[in-house]
C-alpha cells in the first residue's frame, strides 16, 4: 500500500512561471518530509526538506509547504527554469525509522 | 561531499545468472539502502542495513539478498536473475534520515 502518493505523473509549465508539485501521505507517524530531483540515468539528489514542526521551508527558488491536518505537502518552484525539468520524488520518514518512503514521482517539464 | 559509488552503470545478464551489484560510500554512514526504480512505481525499497552485518527487508525483498561485511560497502545479490528484475537499481546511504539520503548514480540492469 502506497503510503506516499504523487497523483500527478507529469506537469508542464512555461519558463518563468510557478511550478507546484503535490504529495499526499497516509501515515500520521511521518514527521520528516523530503523532495528529491532526478535526471535520467542519474541517481536522485536531495533538494529540500521539512520537519513536521514547521509548515514552510524555503531555499532559494524552492519552497516546501506542509499541511499536517490534510496530510499534504507541496513543492513550489519560482521562477521555473528549463534546467528544472526532471522527475521529482516526495519522500517521508518517521522518527526512529530506518527507511524513507517514496512517492511515484512527478515528471516536470519546463518549456522555454 | 558525500560520494556513493555503484560499481556499474549498465549491466546485461542472462536469466538464471547470479548477479552482484556493489555500492560503496565514503562518509562513514551507518544506514545504507537498495532501491529499484520502475516507471509508474517510483522507488521501492528492497533491503536496508543500519550497521555492519545487520539487514532488514524492505517492501520487495523476494529474489534478492544483501551483504554488508564492511561499513562502507553494501552489496545486492540477485540469486537467480529473472527478466522481471530488469530495472534501475539505486543505492543510497545516510547518517540520519532527517539529513536526507545520498544516492549513487544507479545501475541499469537488463536481464535477457
Amino acid at each position: 500500500d502506497q503510503q506516499v502518493k504523487q497523483n500527478s505523473p507529469s506537469l508542464s509549465v512555461q519558463e518563468g512561471r510557478i511550478s507546484i508539485l503535490n504529495c499526499d501521505y497516509t501515515n500520521s507517524m511521518f514527521d520528516y518530509f523530503l523532495w528529491y530531483k532526478k535526471y535520467p540515468a542519474e541517481g536522485p539528489t536531495f533538494l529540500i526538506s521539512i520537519s513536521s514542526i514547521k509548515d514552510k521551508n524555503e531555499d532559494g527558488r524552492f519552497t516546501v509547504f506542509l499541511n499536517k491536518s490534510a496530510k499534504h505537502l507541496s513543492l513550489h518552484i519560482v521562477p521555473s527554469q528549463p534546467g528544472d525539468s526532471a522527475v521529482y520524488f516526495c519522500a517521508a520518514s518517521a522518527t526512529g525509522a530506518n527507511n524513507l518512503f517514496f512517492g511515484t514521482g512527478t515528471r516536470l517539464t519546463v518549456i522555454p | 561531499d558525500v560520494k556513493v559509488t555503484q560499481s556499474s552503470r549498465y549491466l546485461v545478464k542472462r536469466t538464471g545468472e547470479k548477479v552482484f551489484l556493489e555500492c560503496v560510500q565514503d562518509m562513514d554512514h551507518e544506514n545504507m539502502f537498495w532501491y529499484r526504480q520502475d516507471p509508474g512505481l517510483g522507488l521501492r525499497l528492497i533491503y536496508f542495513s543500519y550497521d555492519v552485518k545487520m539487514k532488514e527487508k524492505g517492501d520487495i525483498p523476494e529474489g534478492y539478498s544483501v551483504s554488508r561485511e564492511k561499513k562502507e560497502r553494501f552489496s545486492l545479490i540477485l540469486e537467480s536473475a529473472s527478466t522481471n528484475q530488469t530495472s534501475m537499481y539505486l543505492c543510497a546511504s545516510s547518517l540520519s534520515l532527517t539529513m536526507g539520503a545520498f544516492f549513487g548514480q544507479g545501475t541499469r540492469l537488463t536481464v535477457v
